[in-house]
């Protein structure tokens, strides 16, 4: 069974402009969470989807957004990037909501702001 | 808000066992994890605990969990060079904080042959 997939693995952009970063959830899972790793500042959670719906939302600006589309798969937004926004992005996915439930990560996409 | 902490780092022989500590702040964390985490990659689930267990145990890995002073350790058995690695501990509240895992800074393991 394939597990959660993300794309690009890396994205190089410059400050202003906009990033769109891809996830795949494994099969069966209704569930899309996106969270940052960067440097210096540990795992920090963004966003939770599931079946379509923005359920909860961390600490971050507006500017970071994001969908889940009716296969499962999610997109998250960033525009505006800053500096600051240069991180590892992971996606996981589960398969319930509402209760806790295991959460399983893809490979992550590197983002990098010149 | 909920907290968890780890040490930055421990470094151990190969053959030898590896101790991972890891304390919490939220008595109300139902579920609480072990990731790894190699250079470069993403999280892998090692092994997970619910709160009502004071013990769980899978090939290599025994978690501990102390509910009384929040603490969580992950001991790997005859640790091998290819554990080295990042490990972080999780946990998860969904009544308080909808499905969001808190994670701890991560404790990086060298394991030296």
């Amino acid at each position: 069974e394939a597990g959660v997939t993300q794309s690009p693995t890396h994205l190089i952009k410059t400050r202003g402009q906009q990033a769109t970063l891809r996830c795949s959830p494994i099969s069966g899972h209704t569930s899309v969470y996106w969270y940052q790793q960067a440097l210096g500042l540990g795992l920090q959670f963004l966003l939770w989807y599931d079946e379509g719906e923005e359920r909860n939302r961390g600490n971050f600006p507006p500017r970071f957004s994001g969908r889940q589309f009716p296969n499962y798969s999610s997109e998250l937004n960033v525009n505006a990037l800053e500096l600051e926004d240069s991180a590892l992005y992971l996606c996981a996915s589960s398969s319930l909501a509402g209760g806790a439930d295991t959460q399983y990560f893809g490979p992550g996409t590197r983002l990098t702001v010149l | 808000g909920e907290d968890v902490e780890q040490s930055l780092f421990l470094s151990v022989r190969e053959g030898d066992s590896s101790v991972i500590n890891c304390t919490y702040t939220d008595s109300s964390s139902t579920y609480l994890y072990w990731y790894k985490q190699e250079p470069g990659a993403g999280l892998q689930l090692l092994t997970y605990i619910f709160s009502n267990m004071d013990m769980k145990q899978d090939q290599r890995l025994t978690v501990l969990l102390n509910k009384k002073d929040k603490h969580l350790s992950l001991r790997i058995a005859d640790t091998q060079t290819g554990d080295s690695a990042i490990y972080f501990c999780a946990e998860i509240n969904p009544y308080n904080a909808g499905n969001m895992l808190t994670f701890g800074g991560g404790t990086r393991l060298m394991v030296k042959p």
